[in-house]
């Protein structure tokens, strides 16, 4: 158990809907990471968020946005879902903002887009 | 961020050592070799990470070569629960990247009774 928690651990919508991801970093993290992890493009940086501030963006669509709240979780937003959207979305959080802490990863939110 | 090569599949016996190569010819002076492994579909796990000197800990040896352009992970005595892929990634330290890790393809590697 790495300590970081997500929610839902399975989702299953319809095309064009939006749905929200939360994410509960290690108690004392400050540093949050979302990552995809889909057959054809396997495991992608999404965003990083650090105290609440936005740090780091890899290829996140403009239909997804994250946040970081005054307690440290995260949401990612997904909004006009497509079927390609389908993948495992995970969360890791890490001490610092430094790239050389070790990120913990949770179990995951498995998406299905129908 | 340096990219890099691993070879797609590798199998041990158990109780045998697991070398696990990666090739980053092109890592710059301040990245860091980092080890991380997904086991079926959960998260990945943190291995080991080094800079220059090889490292060891409770799970594993990394060997990183004088030029630094490869590296090499040891699970000293694999079991059947180290079967995973296996990613070595190349993490540029501060600046921009502020720890965002670019996954390649990774190494399966399946361990055998």
């Amino acid at each position: 158990d790495s300590g970081v928690t997500q929610t839902p651990k399975h989702l299953i919508t319809a095309t064009g809907q939006r749905v929200t991801l939360r994410c509960s970093p290690r108690s004392g993290d400050l540093s949050v990471y979302w990552y995809q992890q889909s057959l054809d493009q396997g495991l992608q940086f999404l965003i990083q968020y650090y105290n609440g501030e936005e740090r780091a963006k890899g290829n996140i669509l403009e239909r997804f946005s994250a946040q970081q709240f005054p307690d440290l979780h995260s949401e990612l937003n997904l909004s006009s879902l497509e079927l390609g959207d389908s993948a495992l979305y995970f969360c890791a959080s890490s001490p610092r903002l430094t790239s050389t802490d070790t990120q913990y990863f949770g179990p995951g939110t498995r998406l299905t887009v129908l | 961020d340096a990219k890099t090569t691993q070879p797609p599949s590798m199998d041990c016996a158990e109780g045998r050592a697991a070398n696990l190569p990666c090739n980053h010819s092109t890592i710059s002076g301040n990245e860091y070799v980092y080890w991380y492994r997904q086991i079926h579909s959960q998260g990945p796990q943190y291995i080991i990470h080094g800079l220059k000197n090889n490292e060891t800990n409770e799970m594993a040896s990394l060997i990183i070569t004088e030029d630094r352009k490869s590296s090499t992970l040891i699970l000293p005595h694999a079991t059947l629960r180290d079967t995973a892929v296996y990613y070595c990634i190349v993490s540029l330290a501060g600046g921009t990247s502020y720890g965002k890790l670019t996954f390649g393809q990774g190494t399966i590697l399946t361990v055998h009774p």
